[in-house]
């Protein structure tokens, strides 16, 4: 039972374009949401979080929004550059303990020239 | 530099080896965690520890053992009971394990594990 869901495996956005990345979930007991950027071969690193009680949290070129009735979050990137190719996992939890954590399968981002 | 740290960052095991994967950090941190990645699959937890000398078993632990001596070392083994060992292995840990936690990770760079 997959709770949370990325089901673009890819996306193609040239560059100076919006990337938008899709995340779904089942649980509506999640009650903060994280983003994560992960390149080859290396660990995933934390990118932004957004807590339940918000539907839009900001930094810099990047914005998560999360729309509770529909149990969808979603990542802007704006502008997208060449840097910000990499795979991409959501992830969920609810309450207290990192252990806690739902991933999403990751969704693969290529920024074009 | 705060990191953590895992080695090797590959390596190449025969059928029916055990093998021990490392992870060290040096963030002070009293959480620590085991993920298994696979192509096109999300992170999945194989066994975490809140605290030392105390573990728990997360959603993928068969045929996986881990130890917690020390706050720093977490290391993982992979068993020959292990059905399917090739994949890549992340470390990470949090800040704290118990109460409320906004699930921020910090990931080490992996190991990547195949069986000839």
């Amino acid at each position: 039972d997959q709770q949370v869901k990325q089901n673009s495996p890819s996306l193609s956005v040239q560059e100076g374009r919006i990337s938008i990345l899709n995340c779904d979930y089942t649980n509506s007991m999640f009650d903060y949401f994280l983003w994560y950027k992960k390149y080859p071969a290396e660990g995933p690193t934390f990118l932004i979080s957004i807590s339940s009680i918000k539907d839009k949290n900001e930094d810099g070129r990047f914005t998560v929004f999360l729309n509770k009735s529909a149990k969808h979050l979603s990542l802007h990137i704006v502008p997208s550059q060449p840097g910000d190719s990499a795979v991409y996992f959501c992830a969920a939890i609810i309450g207290g303990g990192a252990q806690k954590l739902v991933f999403g399968q990751g969704t693969r981002l290529t920024i074009n020239p | 530099d705060g990191g953590i740290t895992q080695s090797p960052k590959y390596l190449f095991r025969k059928e029916g080896q055990n093998v021990t994967l490392s992870c060290e950090q040096n963030l002070n941190h009293d959480a620590m965690y085991w993920y298994r990645q696979d192509p096109g699959q999300g992170l999945r937890l194989i066994y975490y520890s809140q605290i030392v000398n105390d573990f728990q078993k997360g959603d993928i632990a068969e045929g996986y053992s881990v130890s917690r001596e020390k706050k720093e070392s977490f290391p993982l083994t992979v068993t020959s009971a292990q059905k399917n060992p090739t994949a890549f292995y992340l470390c990470a840990s949090s800040i704290s394990g118990q109460g409320p936690n906004t699930g921020e990770l910090f990931f080490g760079e992996g190991s990547r594990l195949t069986v000839l």
